[in-house]
Formats: C-alpha cells, sequence, structure tokens
C-alpha cells in the first residue's frame, strides 16, 4: 500500500527556510499522480501549498509562489518542499498527500509533521 | 481563490439520528471532496467527487450538491463518526479547504 513520511526539522527561526522530506513507499512518484504539500494551522484551517507531478512539472498556490520551492530525489522517491522566510504564523502541521491529476482528491496521507517557528 | 464556508461549526446529535452539513463556495465548483479528520491524526479521505464513498467508508454516508452548494449526510449517526469533516475543491488553483464542521455525539 501507499504510504507518505514527512521529516524534517520541528524548529525553525523567523526570516530562516522551512525544508521538509516526504518518503514515499509502495508508489513510484515518477508513475503518476501529484504529490503535495498541505498545511494545517492551529485551529485548524487548512492550506494547499503545492504540488510535483510525476512528470517534474510543479504547481503552487499563488500566496506562496515566490517562496515555496518543491523538488524532488527520483532515486530515493522523496520530494521536498522548501519554504523561505517564514514566519511565526506558518506555525503548522505539515502534510505532504498523493493527489489525483485530475481531481485533486487527497486519497493518501503522510502523518504530519509539526513545524514550529520561533 | 474560491472560499469554502462550511455550516454549521459545530453539530451535536445524538446515535441513531439523522444529520446534514454544508458546504458553500464562493463560486461554482465542479465538485466537492469531503475528508474526516479526528484528533492527533491526518485528515481521512471520505468522499469524493461529490457523491463517491471512499474504500472504507460506511454506507450511512453520503454527499451531494452542485454548483455552490454541496452537503454530506449521515442517515444514522454512530459513536465512531465523531470528527471534523472537511470540504475541498478542486475546481481552480489554489485548491481550498472548509474550516471545518465538528460533529459531536450525545
Amino acid at each position: 500500500d501507499v504510504q507518505l513520511q514527512e521529516s524534517g526539522p520541528g524548529l525553525v527561526k523567523p526570516s530562516q527556510s522551512l525544508s521538509l522530506t516526504c518518503t514515499v513507499t509502495g508508489y513510484s512518484i515518477t508513475s503518476d499522480y501529484a504529490w503535495n504539500w498541505i498545511r494545517q494551522f492551529p485551529g485548524n484551517k487548512m492550506e494547499w501549498m503545492g504540488y510535483i507531478r510525476s512528470s517534474g512539472s510543479t504547481s503552487y498556490s499563488p500566496s506562496l509562489k515566490s517562496r515555496i520551492s518543491i523538488t524532488r530525489d527520483t532515486s530515493k522517491n522523496q520530494f521536498f518542499l522548501q519554504l523561505t522566510s517564514v514566519t511565526t504564523e506558518e506555525t503548522a502541521t505539515y502534510y505532504c498527500a498523493r493527489g489525483s491529476t485530475a481531481t485533486a482528491w487527497f486519497a493518501y496521507w503522510g502523518q504530519g509533521t509539526q513545524v514550529t517557528v520561533s | 481563490q474560491i472560499v469554502l464556508s462550511q455550516s454549521p461549526a459545530i453539530l451535536s446529535a445524538s446515535p441513531g439520528e439523522k444529520v446534514t452539513m454544508t458546504c458553500r463556495a464562493s463560486s461554482d465548483v465542479r465538485y466537492m471532496h469531503w475528508y474526516q479528520q479526528k484528533p492527533g491524526s491526518s485528515p481521512e479521505p471520505w468522499i469524493y467527487a461529490t457523491s463517491n464513498l471512499a474504500s472504507g467508508v460506511p454506507p450511512r454516508f453520503s454527499g451531494g450538491g452542485s454548483g455552490t452548494s454541496y452537503s454530506l449526510t449521515i442517515s444514522r449517526v454512530e459513536a465512531e463518526d465523531a470528527a471534523t469533516y472537511y470540504c475541498q475543491q478542486w475546481s481552480s488553483n489554489p485548491f481550498t479547504f472548509g474550516s471545518g464542521t465538528k460533529l459531536e455525539i450525545k
């Protein structure tokens, strides 16, 4: 079965960059689908951040476009999130998820990783 | 971006009751997805493309709607249904989520 696992620093200083890794097992990220980053803030508001497709193309939320980059390492079946110039308001739980390219249906999610900006 | 408004924010029901929660979009969307989330866990896929139940979702759940108004209905609530339910649209970038309806069981 498909499994996703986030990893990365739990604490980031304001104005620095946040970098997270999503390791995928049970499915190749180059076969199909869009590989997404989604975050959930305290109070539970959820925000889609962007994705990298199996082809390698990317799409980002316009609100983050100047600060976000999603890349991948196909040899390790991993994809990555980098978010620059973070603020304390970006403290959140960060999830990676597999999404349908046709409908953006997030059928598989990682367990999430808590990132505190302080 | 398309804003999704969910109501009610909190829904309290007794076991066996029928409940409906709604999700209204600021513009027409093609389809709506729904997720269930319990405290300390990731969102679980629940209903996709408006009315299709994800694998393992009990048939007492159903989804419907079109345009700007969508709903999730539970025909007979059970204790295990206590959770927060989120809607999500995919018609336009950015894909957006509603703020959630928390279902409490009396």
